[in-house]
């Protein structure tokens, strides 16, 4: 069965910081990995997305996922956090074949970007 | 802009009592999704549908049916409402292939 694992439940950066949000998954095959934002009070945002070709995967708002087959890891990063990042993020991934039904989420990690 | 809008942002109900929660997306796409969030236990999906009048169960079907009677709706029902079932619904659409497109949520109270 397929799984990720976001091993962190908050990350603590501050302003202007790099950041990073971990992830590590389980799968049958290649795979297809995403990066979800969520505002308080709000439905999951698309960030970006792999499926394949290059390793590093620009997204929006300035973030940047790297995936990493022999560790099997999909770690979201930023150059330089904003407040306005705060929020919570979660990975989600699922193999080649199926649809998007077959996606499973990971239990979500919340960042806090101090002033 | 894409769009899928629920019914309602908050909602408290009682035990026992016959819950609708309505979801509308206007992309035309063929997928439509329920799922219910609870903190440390991440997004888990209840149903979902693949056509009008198609729908599969996800990983917590108990408790809850859908209904999909046009393609831009979808409908989660809550037969008999229990505590256990209050959380955060989140309804999403997406075409056959690629990322789904999420609704704002409901956060369902059941006392």
């Amino acid at each position: 069965a397929q799984s990720v694992a976001q091993p962190e439940d908050q990350v603590n950066v501050a302003e202007g910081n790099p950041l990073t949000v971990k992830c590590t998954y389980s799968v049958s095959g290649n795979p297809y990995l995403f990066w979800y934002v969520q505002y308080p009070n709000r439905g999951l945002q698309f960030l970006l997305k792999y499926i394949t070709g290059d390793n590093l995967v620009k997204g929006s708002y300035g973030f940047e996922a790297e995936f990493n087959k022999s560790q099997t890891s999909f770690h979201l990063k930023k150059p330089s956090a904003l407040v306005s990042d705060s929020a919570l993020y979660f990975c989600a991934v699922r193999g080649p074949s199926g649809g998007y039904q077959k996606v499973t989420f990971g239990t979500g990690t919340k960042l806090q970007v101090i002033p | 802009d894409v769009k899928v809008t629920q019914s309602s942002r908050y909602l408290v109900k009682r035990t026992g009592e016959k819950v609708f929660l309505e979801c509308v997306q206007d992309m035309d796409h063929e997928n439509m999704f329920w799922y219910r969030q609870d903190p440390g236990l991440g997004l888990r999906l209840i149903y979902f549908s693949y056509d009008v009048k198609m729908k599969e169960k996800g990983d917590i079907p108990e408790g809850y049916s859908v209904s999909r009677e046009k393609k831009e709706r979808f409908s989660l029902i809550l037969e008999s409402a229990s505590t256990n079932q209050t959380s955060m619904y989140l309804c999403a659409s997406s075409p056959r292939t690629t990322v789904g497109f999420f609704g704002p949520g409901t956060r369902l109270t059941v006392t």
